[in-house]
């Protein structure tokens, strides 16, 4: 199956400094990819759809000018944490759907602690 | 909007006994069907999934899943289960069959296999 690779797997970082995520599509082209958010014992629950050469689509709720998307390639999407405080230490998961659109294929997660 | 239930948050089971863990959806339209698997801090590992055709659909590693229109739902089941199946398992729907679409997943279901 198609492979999507996110890092870094875990970062630690000081409250008030900005955290970059990244999700790569390896085998396969993305034009849309989706950005989640789990909680300890949670579901994950979509922050946005980041698409390929235009502005992302937020879900209700998220902060867009906290949690930047950034889709400049079909293989990369971005998701910049900015002026992070520890209530953004979460995991971040980023997925993608294949070409065919049947399937979606999810990174590793990133683990964010904000200390 | 579609959205996804869980009715069991929690599922302790015996190893080698059968289990069953249940999910229905809501949808307005046609749905694509998901059971995700994730291992403590680990990404999501897609287990199986009904796209169309046949309503039971089975994976490599023993579960099985039937999708069920009249009653909107697609529960996992395992006939005998081990304690490498201890996870988090998530039922998540699609309701279009274009890349653009987001998946929406359900709750959990935290499975724990006892020796």
């Amino acid at each position: 199956g198609a492979v999507v690779s996110q890092h870094p797997s875990w970062v630690i970082c000081k409250s008030g400094t900005s955290v970059k995520i990244e999700c790569r599509s390896l085998d396969f082209q993305a034009t849309t990819m989706f950005w989640y958010r789990q909680f300890p014992k949670q579901s994950l629950m979509l922050m946005a759809t980041s698409n390929e050469g235009s502005k992302a689509t937020y879900e209700q709720g998220v902060e867009k000018d906290k949690f930047l998307i950034n889709h400049a390639s079909l293989t990369l999407s971005t998701l910049t944490v900015t002026s992070a405080h520890p209530e953004d230490s979460s995991f971040y998961i980023c997925s993608a759907r294949d070409t065919w659109g049947t399937e979606a294929f999810f990174g590793q997660g990133t683990r964010l602690t904000v200390v | 909007a579609q959205s996804v239930t869980q009715l069991d948050s929690q599922v302790p089971v015996f190893e080698e006994a059968p289990v069953e863990l249940r999910c229905n959806y809501s949808s307005s339209v046609s749905v694509y069907l998901f059971w995700y698997v994730q291992y403590p801090n680990q990404g999501l590992q897609l287990l199986l999934k009904y796209l169309s055709g046949s309503t039971l659909v089975e994976s490599i590693n023993g579960f099985e899943a039937e999708f069920n229109k009249s009653q909107t739902s697609f529960h996992l089941r395992k006939p005998s289960v081990h304690i490498s199946d201890t996870a988090e398992y998530f039922c998540a729907v699609s309701d279009s069959k274009t890349s653009y679409d987001k998946v929406i997943f359900g709750p959990g279901t935290s499975l724990s296999v006892i020796p």
